[in-house]
């Protein structure tokens, strides 16, 4: 079936430093939707993209899609401790609502 | 609004016992879904949902059952508890936009262990 593969499994950074994390699909993606999950918490919906190219942006926070809808990237500018947590993609599916996740990218930010 | 309400919070069940787990949204949402959340496992589907009485098997099914009399309600069964089903659920719903689902809303979870 559909995979959506993630990496890295692990990022830590010191506060002020980027982060970066990767979501890679063999096939193509309808959308791509990004969540963030605070330690003890639950997924919270980020940002979906539907769109080729598409760029998306959050405060520091921005999102992207690749041209062949194979991948995607989210990247943090100057995180902060707040930004801890773990962030995972997931493949958008198909109309019938079936959202497969990535296996996350844990963030650990030290002060 | 309350937005995904999940029952219980936490639960310890013993082998071969069955339960429910409730999970309620008031945001009139059609797609719902039911997840499990191992450690180094990520988020893993178990059953969804595109609308009262229609639902369809994840990747991880087995020992689950669900139903979706109305819109707002999506219980999961748990027909006979195995120490293998002690995980964190998450129950989940979407409104429809474009034709489908569109950003999840999560419940806080129910902590299950299975002894």
């Amino acid at each position: 079936g559909q995979q959506v593969m993630q990496i890295p499994q692990y990022q830590h950074v010191q506060e002020g430093e980027d982060f970066t994390t990767y979501c890679n699909s063999s096939t193509t993606l309808s959308n791509i939707q990004w969540y963030k999950q605070r330690p003890g918490g639950h997924p919270v919906f980020l940002i979906q993209l539907v769109k080729s190219g598409e760029v998306k942006k959050q405060k520091r926070l921005t999102f992207q899609f690749g041209e062949a809808k194979k991948n995607s990237s989210l990247h943090i500018t100057a995180t902060q401790t707040t930004d801890v947590g773990t962030y995972f993609c997931a493949d958008g599916g198909t109309s019938y609502g079936k959202l497969t996740f990535g296996q996350g990218t844990i963030l650990t930010v030290h002060p | 609004n309350a937005g995904v309400t999940q029952t219980p919070k936490f639960q310890v069940l013993k082998t071969g016992q069955s339960m429910t787990l409730q999970c309620a949204q008031d945001m009139n949402h059609e797609y719902m879904s039911w997840y499990r959340q191992d450690p180094g496992m990520g988020l893993r589907l178990i059953h969804y949902s595109v609308g009262a009485g229609i639902t369809d098997q994840g990747e991880v099914p087995n020992g689950y059952n669900v139903s979706r009399s109305t819109t707002e309600d999506f219980p999961l069964r748990l027909l006979s508890a195995a120490p293998s089903q002690t995980s964190v659920y998450f129950c989940a719903s979407s409104y429809s936009w474009q034709g489908g689902p569109y950003g999840y809303t999560f419940g806080s979870g129910t902590r299950l262990t299975v002894v």
